[in-house]
């Protein structure tokens, strides 16, 4: 079963517009870590953020802002007034706290394409 | 260094060849990752290095060797591979294994069999 659902296969945007990307997961566990990870062109898997199942308070760091709900098992990201250098992959990811479990299960992906 | 250096970026390689794959972190992490990665998918985990010892191998062709020489090296020795293993091969590192550790990702290697 998938763990992590990633439901917009890609995204197409112009300069400036925000971007939400969704994210729902699924664990039965009740200690478990939320990422989000970039990945552009050339290839590299870049961290953006952190989440523990403990901490739902939601987050801002510069242009790129994160809700997370448990309510709804939802962990949505949010780029905004997007740019052309925010063209890339976006991974949802999820490691659960179950013993001997701590590998990372990945949601398909968002492609987001921001044009000039 | 907060980086994970991946070499070589590109390779092709026939299918009777040998080659590897090498993967190198300063950050004094003690578990190293494999991941594959085919076009347009999410990464795959191939093996999970933990203390220089192989913990997790999810069921990978004999064709793909992992070795561990040190903590800092990581290498994955290729032979006899298909075109179908053509994919990005992306190693990672975490300071532990535990589920609250991030995991730094190299660049990774472009790999086409031929």
């Amino acid at each position: 079963a998938q763990k992590v659902t990633q439901a917009q296969t890609e995204i197409s945007v112009v300069e400036k517009e925000d971007v939400t990307l969704d994210c729902v997961y699924e664990t039965r566990d009740t200690t478990y870590y939320l990422f989000w990870y970039k990945q552009p062109p050339s290839g590299e898997l870049v961290f953006l953020i952190r989440r523990n199942s403990f901490d739902e308070q939601n987050e801002i760091s510069g242009r790129y802002s994160w809700n997370f709900q448990k309510s709804t098992s939802s962990f949505n990201f949010t780029i905004t007034a997007s740019q052309v250098v925010d063209s890339a992959v976006y991974f949802c990811a999820l490691s659960e706290g179950r013993s001997n479990d701590y590998k990372l299960s990945f949601g398909a992906g968002t492609t987001v394409t921001v044009r000039a | 260094d907060t980086e994970v250096t991946q070499t070589p970026k590109h390779l092709v390689m026939g299918m009777t060849n040998k080659k590897s794959l090498k993967c190198e972190q300063h950050m004094g992490h003690r578990a190293m990752y494999w991941y594959k990665q085919k076009a347009k998918k999410p990464p795959e985990l191939m093996f999970v290095y933990s203390y220089e010892k192989l913990s997790i191998n999810e069921s990978v062709p004999s064709r793909f060797s992992p070795e561990c020489p040190n903590s800092s090296l990581l290498n994955l020795h290729l032979h006899a591979l298909q075109p179908e293993d053509s994919a990005l091969y992306l190693c990672a590192s975490s300071p532990g294994t535990a589920i609250d550790y991030g995991y730094t990702f190299g660049s990774g290697t472009r790999l086409t069999v031929v």
